[in-house]
This record gives C-alpha cells, sequence and structure tokens, in this order.
C-alpha cells in the first residue's frame, strides 16, 4: 500500500534561513506524482510544488525547491529565506498515476508545523 | 476567479443527527473530492465527484455520502453523527484533465463539532 512518511513533527527555523521539511513515500508503481501543501491556521490547504516520478531534474518553484532522491523514496521540501508568513502546516502528499482516470485521490503524510522565529 | 468556497464554515451538531455540507469548486473545475482532517488520522479521502458522478471513493462507511449536480457543486452528508466524526471537511477541485501534475485547490474547510 502507498504511504507517505513525514518525520518531523515540529521545526523551528530563523528568519531568512533555509529549513528542509523531510518526506518519505512508500509505492511500488513505477509512475506516481509527489506534492506539497502548505496549510496555514485558516486551514487552507495551498499547493506548493510538485515532482514527477519521471522528472530528472528537481523542481523548483520560487523559494521552494524539492529534493528528489528516487531510488531512496525521499522527497524533501526545500524552503530558502524563510519568512514569518512560512509559519504553517506542510504535508507531503502522492498521487497514483495508475488510478484508472480518477486524480482526486491524494494519500497526504501527517505533517509538519514549521515554525520561524523573528 | 473566485476560489474554493465551502459553507458552512463551521458546525455544531449532537450524535444521531444527520448534516450537509456544501461546496463550490472554482468556475470551469469538473472535479470534486472530499476529505477528513483529524488530529489523529491527518487527512484521509473521503470520495471524488466527476460529472455528477462517484468516480473513487476512499475507506469510509456508508453513512458518509455525497452527490454533485450539474454545475459541478457539491454536497457531502453524514448521517447518524458519532463523536469521532468531528473533524475539518475540506473539499478541494481540479479540472480533471489527467494530468500527472494536476493540482487540487482546496477550500477552507468545513469545522464540525458533534457533541
Amino acid at each position: 500500500a502507498q504511504k507517505i512518511t513525514q518525520t518531523q513533527p515540529g521545526m523551528f527555523v530563523q528568519e531568512k534561513e533555509a529549513v528542509t521539511l523531510d518526506c518519505t513515500y512508500d509505492t511500488s508503481d513505477q509512475s506516481y506524482g509527489l506534492f506539497w501543501y502548505k496549510q496555514p491556521s485558516s486551514g487552507e490547504m495551498i499547493f506548493l510544488i510538485y515532482q514527477g516520478s519521471y522528472d530528472e531534474q528537481n523542481a523548483t518553484e520560487g523559494r521552494y525547491s524539492l529534493n528528489f532522491q528516487k531510488a531512496r523514496k525521499s522527497a524533501n521540501l526545500v524552503i530558502s529565506a524563510s519568512q514569518l508568513g512560512d509559519s504553517a502546516m506542510y504535508f507531503c502528499a502522492m498521487r497514483d498515476m495508475n488510478y484508472g482516470g480518477s486524480q482526486g485521490n491524494l494519500i497526504f503524510g501527517k505533517g509538519t508545523k514549521l515554525s520561524v522565529k523573528p | 476567479k473566485a476560489g474554493v468556497t465551502q459553507t458552512p464554515r463551521y458546525l455544531i451538531k449532537t450524535r444521531g443527527q444527520q448534516v450537509t455540507l456544501s461546496c463550490s469548486p472554482i468556475s470551469g473545475h469538473r472535479s470534486v473530492s472530499w476529505y477528513q482532517q483529524t488530529p489523529g488520522q491527518g487527512l484521509q479521502f473521503l470520495f471524488e465527484y466527476f460529472s455528477e458522478t462517484q468516480r473513487n471513493k476512499g475507506n469510509f462507511p456508508g453513512r458518509f455520502s455525497g452527490r454533485q449536480f450539474s454545475n459541478s457543486r457539491s454536497e457531502m452528508n453524514v448521517s447518524t453523527l458519532e463523536l469521532g466524526d468531528s473533524a475539518l471537511y475540506l473539499c478541494a477541485s481540479s479540472l480533471a484533465e489527467g494530468l500527472a501534475n494536476e493540482k487540487l485547490f482546496f477550500g477552507s474547510g468545513t469545522q464540525l463539532s458533534v457533541l
């Protein structure tokens, strides 16, 4: 069965420093997609970055980059130059692409609560 | 462009009652998915609707049901509420173009408390 593991329940980072949030996944499928979402206290899940299993380059979106190590089944999120507004829950998620057309089912990890200190 | 809208934002019910939650997807999005979020279990997939048909379903009892209307708006219903149903219920919409990198756009959720 597919599974996402986030081993850091909480992380602290100093403002303007970089931080890495860990994510490992387990799947027997060759085709899958990996996502990171941010959930502020308002509750809304905000898409941050995507990495496909066949993508050879690590994904980047502004201050966010994904450190994808396929052999280790690892998809860590790196946030550069942390800002106070980055304080939130961060979720790693996976989609199995062989899902018969269904796109809505993401498997989520338990999340990491990031706190940015001024 | 308006985001995903969920109503109501907060809801308090008692055990045994039923509840209906509403979700209006982003205009043009054809797929609506529902998730339950609790501190203990995290985010769990409930079901997905596409073109008024349930396309996928998570591992939840039959008390949890949903539907989608022709305008893509969706409702989910929980009957015979239990204390364990207290959770944040998130709705997400997507274009459903079948692309690998298709993002889900989430609403702010409905916080349901069962007393």
